[in-house]
């Protein structure tokens, strides 16, 4: 298996609403990273987790809060968004180690309305 | 801090026609190096990698892509593009530190195959 899973595909909620993205994969990495990726943009690295740890948060808004309850998986909770927070969210995965490539999953489409 | 500069926004070639994709990045050691290709609202696709060893690197699909150090290049390169070719390609440049990688992306080239 050398997928990276995430859900939902699509996303519409509101500035009031709390939500969750949820990435999965069953490759045995021990990284994992979100991105935002807005249109005609390349991603931009959000949060990575190492081993189930936080490593890296790049001064996320707190509206912006990352899980990873196990080291298949990847959740972003999201509340009190703003419109500019649409965006396409992926999530990657990789090898514990600097040398390894990341594998993405195909993204999460957000419209915060 | 690493960069990569990809200085071509969009490019058009025919179908059958060679392609040749610029990236040039900045780091202060040896870079760990990666082509992607994102089709429209689709996650990324790895074509490609150099670490280390050869400079010249087979990927997926045809692609091929050459390290030189000298001009800090890393150029995507296809012999014969296909109309599935067409997507958005990334140059990338990782770097890392506690077992996972900061990967810095270029802004993206936008590949226009025409019949």
């Amino acid at each position: 298996d050398t997928e990276v899973t995430q859900t939902p595909k699509h996303l519409v909620m509101g500035m009031t609403n709390k939500k969750s993205l949820k990435c999965e994969q069953h490759m045995g990495h021990r990284a994992m990273y979100w991105y935002k990726q807005k249109a005609k943009k390349p991603p931009e690295l959000m949060f990575v987790y190492s081993y189930e740890k936080l490593s890296i948060n790049e001064s996320v808004p707190s509206r912006f809060s990352p899980e990873c309850p196990n080291s298949s998986l990847l959740n972003l909770h999201l509340h009190a968004l703003q419109p500019e927070d649409s965006a396409l969210y992926l999530c990657a995965s990789s090898l514990h180690g600097a040398r390894y490539e990341q594998y993405f999953g195909p993204g999460t489409r957000l419209t915060v309305t | 801090a690493q960069s990569v500069t990809q200085p071509d926004i969009h490019i058009t070639v025919s179908e059958g026609a060679s392609l040749e994709l610029r990236c040039n990045y900045s780091y202060g050691a040896t870079p760990y190096l990666f082509w992607y290709v994102q089709s429209p609202g689709q996650g990324l696709q790895l074509l490609l990698k150099y670490f280390s060893g050869d400079t010249l690197v087979q990927g997926i699909k045809g692609f091929e892509a050459e390290f030189k150090r000298s001009q800090s290049s890393f150029n995507l390169r296809k012999p014969s593009v296909h109309w599935s070719d067409a997507a958005e390609y990334f140059c990338a440049v990782g770097a890392g530190s506690g077992g996972y990688q900061k990967v810095t992306f270029g802004i993206g080239t936008k590949l226009q195959v025409i019949p």
